[in-house]
């Protein structure tokens, strides 16, 4: 699987959007860019996921490059319960893969959500 | 979705004990996966355990040290054996449904 660069930290303003970057240049064809998130001492929670087209679900967007060579997960109003650490994976799930349903995590971002 | 219930949540043990961790599921899958989150660290698989057949390591983790058992579809045992202070981890098991892996809540082990 791709490897993936984030930044080890980030600071948000209550009610304000988190923009959380992830650089991830050597992602192929076939492999999705997946965002999940960490709330201390809990498991890791699915957030969104994509290929190479814009996404958007309950809990946030995600813009992928034309290139695919990076995106960016935007929490639109962060509340003080994001507070997390936020992993950004790429990988496929094509079914007989060796690598399918296993996820490579970075050291993610810290995200700090200010009142 | 898929509900994950792990057991213990945590536990403290002593040096040179084992531990079984159980992760039941409450969907049918053909993989689970093992992870390991070390104090202040990210998560990094231990193993992939398929239903009727050896569970598939990652370098660095072995068999006897971390033996895992699939019985079924919905379940599956992970322990830690002959522990050690440097195995005090939480300890969490993940399955894959829709393209969507959904992890447990994780087992919290300190070895004194």
């Amino acid at each position: 699987d791709a490897k993936t660069t984030q930044p080890t930290s980030m600071d948000c303003a209550e009610g304000r959007a988190a923009n959380l970057p992830c650089n991830h240049s050597t992602i192929s064809g076939n492999e999705y860019v997946y965002w999940y998130r960490q709330i201390h001492s809990q498991g890791p929670q699915y957030i969104i996921h994509g290929l190479k087209n814009n996404e958007t679900n309950e809990m946030a967007s995600l813009i992928i490059t034309e290139d695919r060579k990076s995106s960016t997960l935007i929490l639109p109003h962060a509340t003080l319960r994001d507070t997390a650490v936020y992993y950004c994976i790429v990988l496929t799930f094509n079914a007989g893969g060796t690598s399918y349903g296993k996820l490579t995590f970075g050291q993610g971002t810290i995200l700090t959500v200010h009142p | 979705s898929a509900v994950i219930s792990q057991k213990p949540s945590r536990d403290i043990c002593q040096r040179g004990t084992s531990l079984t961790i159980q992760c039941q599921v409450d969907s049918q899958v053909t993989m689970m996966f093992w992870y390991r989150q070390q104090p202040g660290q990210s998560l990094t698989l231990i193993a992939t355990a398929n239903q009727g057949s050896e569970a598939t390591y990652e370098s660095g983790f072995v068999i006897d040290k971390f033996p895992i058992s699939r019985p079924n579809l919905t379940f599956s045992t992970l322990t830690v054996s002959n522990m050690s202070p440097e195995d005090s981890s939480i300890y969490l098991c993940s399955v894959v449904l829709r393209a969507e892996a959904f992890f447990g809540q994780g087992t919290r082990l300190t070895v004194v």
